[in-house]
């Protein structure tokens, strides 16, 4: 069964809303949390490190106040993209793991967001 | 540089037939985990295979199985068989103990040709 679920997996909104995408950890708690971006045939590229309990860690470029992170409990986090526009289209993947080295990450199936 | 790097975009192979996807990585840590995924049209990202850096033997489960060569800084994924369920995206991932972050290769896209 499923490790990590994201929620939801769809999206299609008009420009300017905000959208909060849900990613939880059913197997374990994770300290950690992981929020990835995705274009067409491309890799994952990290957005953000969601850390349980504190401020995120954001990877260079990536806008904060867009990109609204919060890890409220050992369990979930959530990605808010705030002020959502055609450019934010995009497939946005999370995932979490235990920590120890030989852990793989679980991810979510994603959620594929389209802004009109 | 590139901690991980795979040089193929993209790869046919017969049905039934074998095929390797090429997996270089880069480190200075003594202590790190190698992952490959299989990523579908779908979307999702499905966990194949791990090898430790300290495991002596490749990693193997069920048609997949991982050429590692430590000392050419390799980890190579072989798929026996080839299905045309294995149409997919792969990619290759390292994780060093120090921090929680994984990297991620740019993905060798798969097609199976029946």
């Amino acid at each position: 069964g499923a490790v990590v679920s994201q929620h939801p997996s769809r999206v299609i909104c008009k420009s300017g809303t905000s959208v909060k995408i849900e990613c939880r950890s059913l197997d374990f708690q994770a300290t950690t949390m992981f929020w990835y971006r995705q274009f067409p045939k491309q890799s994952l590229m990290l957005m953000a490190t969601s850390n349980e309990g504190s401020k995120a860690t954001y990877e260079q470029g990536v806008e904060k106040d867009k990109f609204l992170i919060n890890h409220a409990s050992l369990t979930l986090s959530t990605l808010t993209v705030t002020s959502a526009h055609p450019e934010d289209s995009s497939f946005y993947i999370c995932s979490a793991s235990r920590d120890t080295s030989n852990q793989p990450q679980h991810f979510g199936d994603g959620t594929r967001l389209s802004i009109l | 540089a590139q901690k991980i790097t795979q040089t193929q975009p993209g790869m046919f192979v017969q049905e039934k037939e074998a095929v390797t996807l090429d997996c270089t990585y880069d480190t200075s840590d003594p202590s790190y985990g190698l992952f490959w995924y299989k990523q579908p049209s779908s979307g999702e990202m499905i966990f194949l295979i791990y090898q430790g850096s300290y495991d002596q033997q490749n990693a193997t489960e069920g048609r997949y199985s991982l050429n590692f060569q430590k000392a050419r800084k390799s980890a190579n994924l072989v798929i026996s068989a080839s299905q045309l369920g294995d149409s997919a995206m792969y990619f290759c991932a390292m994780r060093e103990p120090t921090g929680n972050q994984f990297y991620f290769g740019t993905g060798t896209s798969l097609t199976v040709i029946p």
